[in-house]
């Protein structure tokens, strides 16, 4: 059973043209949620925290938001190097807290 | 501050070898997670260190082991290696020691290819 849903797969942008990503969670009791950006055979590079619903942050191009279900990245007129994957990551509430991945966006802006 | 580091890069081994894997956390962290994350997916989570303990593992056979030291790096070892063994691994520390809702930062990660 996927905890963790990512949407679209893939996503191709023109440069400047703003979009959402969506990183849907079966999880009750989040702890956590969690956006990473990973470039081609590199380590995920951690881009927000989020904790509870209505929660919203922002770091240049970039907004994540949470609701009780849900999170948005949204990219605002992105540019071609924000081309990379974006994982979102819950974090378990069995006890222990490792992070629970999807499958990740791949994000493709064109100039 | 020091982030986290990962050595080696890249390692290619065969149907059987065993592997040591080996990371240093970040600066002032004490907790370290490993996983594994195929082409194409999300990282899995292979085990967590803190303070030297083993402190949570997902569902990895017990041919993947590891150690935590008391500086706080780490070693992922895996022996009898098979094909599907072939993957990124990741290593991520953070300072939670399994308190949760801590932020991990990863390592660049080992490519393993196993032949």
């Amino acid at each position: 059973e996927d905890q963790v849903t990512q949407s679209p797969e893939a996503l191709r942008l023109q440069e400047g043209e703003s979009s959402s990503l969506n990183c849907s969670y079966t999880v009750s009791g989040l702890r956590g949620l969690f956006w990473y950006r990973q470039d081609p055979g590199k380590g995920p590079e951690f881009l927000f925290t989020l904790y509870s619903a209505g929660e919203e942050k922002e770091k240049e191009r970039l907004k994540a938001t949470l609701t009780k279900k849900e999170s948005f990245l949204h990219i605002t007129a992105p540019k071609p190097e924000d081309s990379a994957t974006y994982l979102c990551a819950v974090q378990d509430p069995s006890g222990n807290t490792p992070l629970v991945f999807g499958k990740g966006t791949r994000l493709s802006v064109i100039a | 501050e020091t982030g986290v580091t990962q050595s080696p890069t890249h390692l290619i081994k065969t149907r059987g070898q065993q592997v040591t894997l080996r990371c240093s956390s970040q600066s002032g962290h004490n907790t370290v997670s490993w996983y594994q994350q195929a082409l194409g997916q999300g990282p899995q989570f292979i085990f967590q260190y803190y303070r030297e303990e083993e402190n949570g593992r997902g569902n990895f056979p017990p041919r993947f082991s590891g150690l935590q030291f008391p500086n706080y790096s780490s070693e992922l070892n895996v022996n009898a290696l098979e094909l599907d063994d072939s993957a990124l691994y990741l290593c991520a520390s953070s300072l939670d020691g399994g308190q949760g809702g801590d932020t991990q930062y990863f390592g660049p990660g080992t490519r393993l290819t196993v032949l």
